[in-house]
């Protein structure tokens, strides 16, 4: 694959629900961040995944947010118990590896546009 | 905390001119990086421009260059010879060095070019 990709490009859900939203990285990339856009807050980090390091969580807004990255590469962020709050735009990005030319530029997917209703 | 603050939530400039976007960031750290990324309504982000915060040097990248003030913290984005495909949110962005962290945004300057 050329680049990052999410999955979906558009969510609707209702208040309560729980949503799956995924990021493929770029191939050989390891390291894997999840930020969210909003109106009011801007553009937020969430969450980054490095090798198999244990993730910073330090960005997540509350326990409802979790993630996973499994074998490495692709990644869920998953939302419990949605609320309204929620709706964003959820973009990730990947990087490559210490010495790869892409180290020092993180490449963004085209992003998940969550709407709770 | 680091923090980037951009102080102009809209420009407008007309086709073919030159246009400053203003950044200005806070940090305790020496070594650290600071980038200008461009969003078009397709939502994709896309890096336009890095700067080294151990470099002099302002970075280039065709028609866009910054003027990174260290001292002053302050990290502008010029655009030459405005393009209509240039219409687009503008975030500045900084991390610090090392690599591990997540990018800390300013909250945007939308661009629009005036034909």
């Amino acid at each position: 694959g050329a680049g990052v990709s999410q999955s979906p490009s558009n969510k609707v859900t209702e208040k309560g629900k729980d949503v799956e939203l995924r990021c493929d990285p770029i191939s050989g990339h390891t390291a894997l961040y999840w930020y969210r856009q909003s109106l009011g807050q801007g553009l937020e980090f969430l969450i980054y995944f490095q090798g198999n390091s244990a993730p910073d969580k330090s960005g997540l807004p509350s326990d409802r947010f979790s993630a996973e990255r499994t074998g490495g590469s692709v990644s869920t962020l998953t939302i419990q118990r949605t609320q309204q709050e929620d709706s964003a735009v959820y973009l990730c990005a990947s990087r490559g590896l210490a010495g790869d030319w892409s180290y020092n530029e993180q490449f963004f997917g085209p992003g998940t546009r969550l709407t709770v209703l | 905390a680091q923090t980037v603050t951009q102080s102009q939530p809209e420009m407008s400039v007309q086709e073919a001119e030159t246009v400053t976007l203003s950044c200005t960031y806070d940090t305790s750290e020496s070594d650290y990086y600071l980038f200008w990324y461009k969003q078009p309504p397709s939502r994709q982000m896309i890096l336009v421009i890095r700067q080294e915060a151990y470099k002099q040097q302002n970075a280039t990248e065709n028609r866009f260059s910054v003027n990174f003030q260290k001292a002053a913290k302050s990290f502008s984005l010029k655009i030459s010879d405005s393009q209509l495909g240039d219409a687009a949110m503008y975030f500045c962005a900084y991390r610090a060095g090392g690599g591990a962290d997540g990018l800390t945004f300013g909250k945007g300057t939308h661009l629009i070019i005036q034909p």
